[in-house]
């Protein structure tokens, strides 16, 4: 069945490093992968969206890559803030356009 | 609205009644998402409607499970008698359009079954 795999061991970083987080998807090839973040007791709040047939897609200090052979996105956030510390969902189309299936999500914690 | 309300934030409910929880998206937005999460998970796809259609109920545990956007607007998720297991965080999310866009999600109707 159509999966989304993501580190869920909490990733603790420095202030000022760079993050990455990792999306790994198995049996299917999506048309596009989104980034979500959530902070605790809220909903997730959309960040990017990267299609099939974009290497890598950039928003300020975030920046998304999407490798089709490797079946692998990755998300980095460079000169990290404590304010980045959130969980990061990934998600994509599995079973439909309109049919998103999540990962579990990523901890990311930012450390002064 | 400013953006996708849910009511109640929470709901106490016993074991065998029935429950009906609210979505109200951002206004004009073609399409409507019912996801539930688990604690320390993702958000889990139940349903959407494109307007007033419901084009994919697959994600619906069971048939005690339904939803209704009768006029493509507010919609509602219903859980006839409620079992423990449906004890979650009900999450509403709604976009723009009709295919493949980004979601905004809401608060969130955080259910207990006791």
């Amino acid at each position: 069945s159509q999966k989304i795999e993501q580190n869920s061991e909490a990733l603790n970083i420095q202030e000022g490093k760079t993050a990455t987080l990792t999306c790994n998807y198995t049996n299917y090839s999506p048309a596009y992968l989104q980034w979500y973040r959530q902070d605790p007791g809220r909903g997730p709040v959309f960040l990017l969206l990267i299609r099939e047939n974009e290497k890598e897609k950039r928003k300020e200090r975030l920046k998304v890559t999407f490798d089709t052979t490797l079946k692998q996105s990755l998300f980095h956030i460079t000169a990290s803030q404590p304010a980045d510390s959130a969980t990061y969902l990934c998600a994509s189309p599995g079973g439909g356009y309109n049919k998103l299936i999540f990962g579990a999500g990523t901890r990311l914690a930012v450390h002064p | 609205g400013a953006g996708v309300s849910q009511s109640p934030r929470y709901k106490v409910t016993k074991r065998g009644q029935d429950v009906t929880l609210r979505c109200d998206p951002i206004s004009s937005h073609a399409t409507l998402y019912w996801y539930q999460q688990a604690l320390g998970q993702g958000p889990e796809f139940l349903t959407y409607f494109n307007y007033e259609a419901q084009p994919d109920k697959s994600g619906l545990p069971s048939d005690r499970f339904s939803a209704e956007r009768p006029e493509g607007s507010i919609s509602t998720l219903t859980i006839q008698r409620t079992e423990q297991r449906d004890s979650a965080m009900y999450r509403c999310a709604s976009s723009p359009g009709t295919s493949g866009d980004t979601q905004y999600f809401g608060p969130g109707t955080r259910l207990t079954v006791l």
